[in-house]
């Protein structure tokens, strides 16, 4: 299958400071691409949609100014967290849907686990 | 709204023995309904999924899942649990195919000898 690749898979920051994610896709091109975060031993919840071009779309109560996504190329999409709090800290996992002979199906990065001290 | 509980955080199985995890879905429209497989530091995958066609479906690894309306169930299921089955499990619903897919808590799989 496709692959997608996160990174970096862990990080450790220090507040007030940004931390970038990397997600990419290695053998296709994906115009969209989806930011979920999970806290621990809760269930994965979706970001906001990364738009090859243009600008993601946020779901609900996430903040856009904190959590920045550009998505310059059909194969990176990148997630800044912003001046990073103890609370930022949590699990963030990437995917990209690709079309294939099985319909479509979503890929998911190895996730990175962030934390701010 | 749509949402998917995932009725048991953690499953203990022996080597040999079937496997069952539950998962209830909640849906005002025609679900697609997901099982996924995370294992330790590592990316989601897809096991198998349901989009309205056979309400039995087959995945890989020997799991499978039945869609029942009725019991708005789709417990997954496997006759035979091996080491390599230890991971997290996932429920996942959605209805615009790929773009809102709403999670379960997880499922943790342990297999012991």
């Amino acid at each position: 299958g496709a692959v997608v690749s996160q990174h970096p898979s862990w990080v450790i920051c220090k507040s007030g400071t940004s931390v970038k994610i990397e997600c990419r896709s290695l053998d296709f091109q994906a115009t969209t691409m989806f930011w979920y975060r999970q806290f621990p031993k809760q269930s994965l919840m979706l970001m906001a949609t990364s738009n090859e071009g243009s600008k993601a779309t946020y779901e609900q109560g996430v903040e856009k100014d904190k959590f920045l996504i550009n998505h310059a190329s059909l194969t990176l999409s990148t997630l800044t967290v912003t001046s990073a709090h103890p609370e930022d800290s949590s699990f963030y996992i990437c995917s990209a849907s690709v079309q294939g002979h099985r319909g479509t199906e979503a890929f998911f990065g190895q996730g990175t686990r962030l934390t701010v001290v | 709204a749509q949402s998917v509980t995932q009725l048991d955080s953690h499953v203990s199985v022996s080597e040999g023995t079937p496997v069952l995890l539950r998962c209830n879905y909640s849906s005002s429209y025609s679900p697609s309904l997901f099982w996924y497989v995370q294992h330790p530091n590592k990316g989601l995958q897809l096991l198998l999924k349901y989009t309205s066609a056979a309400t039995l479906v087959k995945g890989i690894n020997g799991f499978e899942a039945e869609f029942k309306k009725s019991e708005t169930s789709f417990h997954l299921t496997k006759p035979s649990a091996h080491m390599s089955d230890a991971a997290e499990y996932f429920c996942v619903v959605s209805t615009g195919g790929y773009n809102k897919l709403i999670f379960g808590a997880g499922t943790r799989l342990a297999v012991h000898p």
